[in-house]
């Protein structure tokens, strides 16, 4: 079981609606989350990143918000538009012995139709 | 600046066959990072290294692999021989500072037949 979870696996939105994705974690100890885009064909777009302490960030249209007791993370995405239209990513930073180390989720695709 | 660039973007080889992936990162950048991803699974990470060092290997899957970044600035990561399981989507990503976010390349997509 991955230690890191994201709901749905994919969603179709229609645009200038709003969209949540969901991450769930069960990794420790725990140093940052991160939500990162990945456009087909190409490599991940680092969104937010969030430490322990923060409950939230926003970038744009884009606020990510995060709750380390229950350890649950949400992307909220704000009028979308069809260039949203991507896999978003929720990647959880680990601490151990040799450094930090990267926990990706398996993503959420998100399709945005006109 | 230039981002993180990777060599082929495509490669497709036969069972048993060696492939060379290349990964120049961010000029500057003393950590390089190699990710996998197979399909329909998530990104995983291979390795780190700390300019020519490597940090971490633990997420090598098999002595098949094998990475390399001599004097500190592009990396290879070598396959060999390459199974029908490597295929898949092989990423790099660099950071100047640990724990600073990871830019990513766009990867090499792996085709073993």
């Amino acid at each position: 079981k991955n230690q890191v979870e994201q709901s749905p696996q994919s969603l179709i939105i229609l645009e200038g609606k709003n969209c949540t994705l969901q991450c769930n974690y069960t990794v420790s100890p725990f140093s940052n989350l991160r939500w990162y885009k990945q456009d087909t064909g190409r490599g991940p777009v680092s969104l937010t990143i969030m430490t322990f302490s923060e409950n939230t960030k926003s970038n744009g249209r884009y606020t990510a918000t995060l709750d380390a007791d229950t350890k649950q993370s949400s992307l909220h995405i704000t009028a979308s538009q069809l260039s949203d239209s991507a896999s978003y990513i929720c990647v959880v930073t680990i601490i151990h012995n040799a450094g930090n180390m990267l926990t990706f989720g398996g993503g959420t695709r998100l399709m945005v139709k006109p | 600046e230039a981002g993180v660039t990777q060599f082929p973007s495509h490669s497709v080889i036969e069972k048993g066959q060696t492939v060379t992936l290349r990964c120049d990162p961010i000029s500057g950048h003393d950590n390089l990072y190699w990710y996998r991803r197979v399909m329909g699974k998530e990104i995983k990470f291979l390795l780190h290294f700390v300019k020519e060092s490597k940090q971490d290997e633990s997420g090598m899957p098999n002595n098949r692999f094998l990475a390399e970044r001599t004097g500190g600035t592009y990396s290879t990561l070598k396959v060999q021989p390459a199974e029908l399981e490597d295929s898949g989507v092989y990423f790099c990503a660099s950071s100047q500072v640990l724990g600073q976010p990871q830019h990513f390349g766009d990867g090499t997509r792996l085709s073993i037949l």
